[in-house]
């Protein structure tokens, strides 16, 4: 049963770049949320995607966008990357809001902007 | 005041050792609570979710005080391999945006 997998593991960027990062949620799953972590920090949400739709948003500027597929992977798309947009990038998956909510993690993207 | 608050430690305890992290939260209306592990530069692995009554995973206890608005995790017979950051998890009803702490940090030595 494959898990969470995301794309790439690591990535160095410079200030005004944009990225975009990868996730595949995991087998059953359909429902991808996409969280930042800095250092020290815990997981700070950015939006989920249900249905190719963003569901719900956190306190995140418009220069985070996102994209859900048909075979509900996903993408994470960082425009003007900025100093402080350094973090290491998480994809979870879960069942579809108001079912089971426990989410599973990928191993992250560890994003670099020099 | 945060959303969800933790002490980040580090919380130093010798093997064996009983060991107990609080996590406080603001919204009264959090109807969802997760523990979650984190070993270093790894992602979270969810460790267990809290239940109203309380609930039980072998050495690992966690408990659910909603008029103070905490969740506790209780560690026993501390392990080397139980090293890690333990990150709380609120969500609260009607919502499915988790909101994480920033973690506990424990270290574990012999």
């Amino acid at each position: 049963d494959a898990g969470v997998t995301q794309s790439p593991t690591h990535l160095i960027k410079t200030r005004g770049q944009q990225v975009t990062l990868r996730c595949s949620p995991k087998s059953g799953h359909d429902t991808v949320s996409w969280y930042q972590q800095a250092l020290g920090q815990g997981p700070q949400f950015i939006f989920q995607y249900y249905e190719e739709e963003e569901r719900q948003r956190g306190n995140f500027p418009d220069r985070f966008s996102g994209h859900q597929f048909p075979n509900y992977s996903s993408e994470l798309n960082v425009n003007a990357l900025l100093l402080g947009d350094s973090a290491l990038y998480l994809c979870a998956s879960s069942s579809p809001p108001g079912q089971e909510i426990t989410q599973y993690f990928g191993p992250g993207t560890r994003l670099t902007v020099l | 005041r945060k959303e969800v608050e933790q002490d980040p430690g580090p919380f130093n305890v010798p093997e064996g050792a009983t060991v107990a992290f609080n996590c406080t939260y603001s919204n009264s209306a959090s109807q969802s609570f997760f523990w979650y592990r984190q070993d270093c530069r790894k992602e979270p692995k969810l460790l267990m979710s809290v239940y109203s009554s309380g609930n039980e995973d072998g050495r690992f206890t966690a408990q659910l005080n909603r008029a103070s608005q905490y969740i506790s995790l209780l560690i026993r017979d501390s392990k080397l391999s139980d090293s890690a950051t333990y990150l709380c998890v609120v969500i609260p009803g009607g919502s499915y945006i988790p909101t994480f702490g920033r973690g506990t940090s424990l270290i574990v030595h012999p």
